[in-house]
């Protein structure tokens, strides 16, 4: 799986727009970009996924790179509950029957949201 | 709907100990998968378990087990445990075996004295 980079802190003030960038220049071409975040002693939880085209649910939208080889996470309107520690994670397809739930998580950035 | 539930929360034991713990995925999931969570390692995927298989494996010694049974619930075992092992210990389920939407619990943390 390819690997990410995110920076390791961001600071956004509540009701803006958060973005958080995650560079994959390594991702090939049948690779998705997931998007998790940890809240502090809870569980990861699934926030959306890609693989070329943009997609939006109702935590937030995924921008990614015509090239694929970066994505940018949006939260529209940043709350002090979105605090939290965000995962970008690059992921394989099922290849030749190698289907997998395995996710490697890099160490993601620390969301700090400020009143 | 319940989310995924683990058991225990929180336990302590001494070296040399081993120890169960267990997970009860979302009604209808049929995979299950362990993560480690370690201040200095960071979320290490453990195993993961799909129609009472083990389907894949991380790179942790023979002493992490695991099983999954016919109801999908899902334990794994430590044994002769190292303090290094003291951590938060996640279970995750999906629907269906080979998508990367997990959803995880709130992890079984244990403290190895």
């Amino acid at each position: 799986d390819a690997k990410t980079t995110q920076p390791p802190s961001m600071d956004c003030a509540e009701g803006r727009a958060a973005n958080l960038p995650c560079n994959h220049s390594t991702i090939s071409g049948n690779e998705y970009v997931y998007w998790y975040r940890q809240i502090h002693s809870q569980g990861p939880q699934y926030i959306i996924h890609g693989l070329k085209n943009n997609e939006t649910n109702e935590m937030a939208s995924l921008i990614i790179t015509e090239d694929r080889k970066s994505s940018t996470l949006i939260l529209p309107h940043a709350t002090l509950r979105d605090t939290a520690v965000y995962y970008c994670i690059v992921r394989g397809g099922n290849l030749y029957g190698g289907a997998t739930n395995k996710l490697i998580f890099g160490t993601g950035t620390l969301l700090a949201v400020q009143p | 709907k319940a989310g995924v539930t683990q058991t225990p929360r929180y336990l302590i034991k001494t070296r040399g100990q081993q120890v169960t713990l267990s997970c009860s995925p979302i009604s209808g999931h049929r995979s299950v998968s362990w993560y480690q969570q370690t201040p200095g390692q960071g979320l290490q995927f453990l195993f993961e378990y799909f129609s009472e298989t083990q389907r894949n494996k991380g790179n942790f010694p023979g002493r992490f087990s695991g099983r999954q049974f016919s109801n999908s619930r899902s334990e794994m075992n430590v044994s002769t445990l190292e303090l290094g092992d003291s951590a938060l210990y996640l279970c995750a389920s999906s629907l269906h075996w080979g998508t990367g939407e997990l959803f995880f619990g709130e992890g079984s943390r244990l403290t190895v004295l």
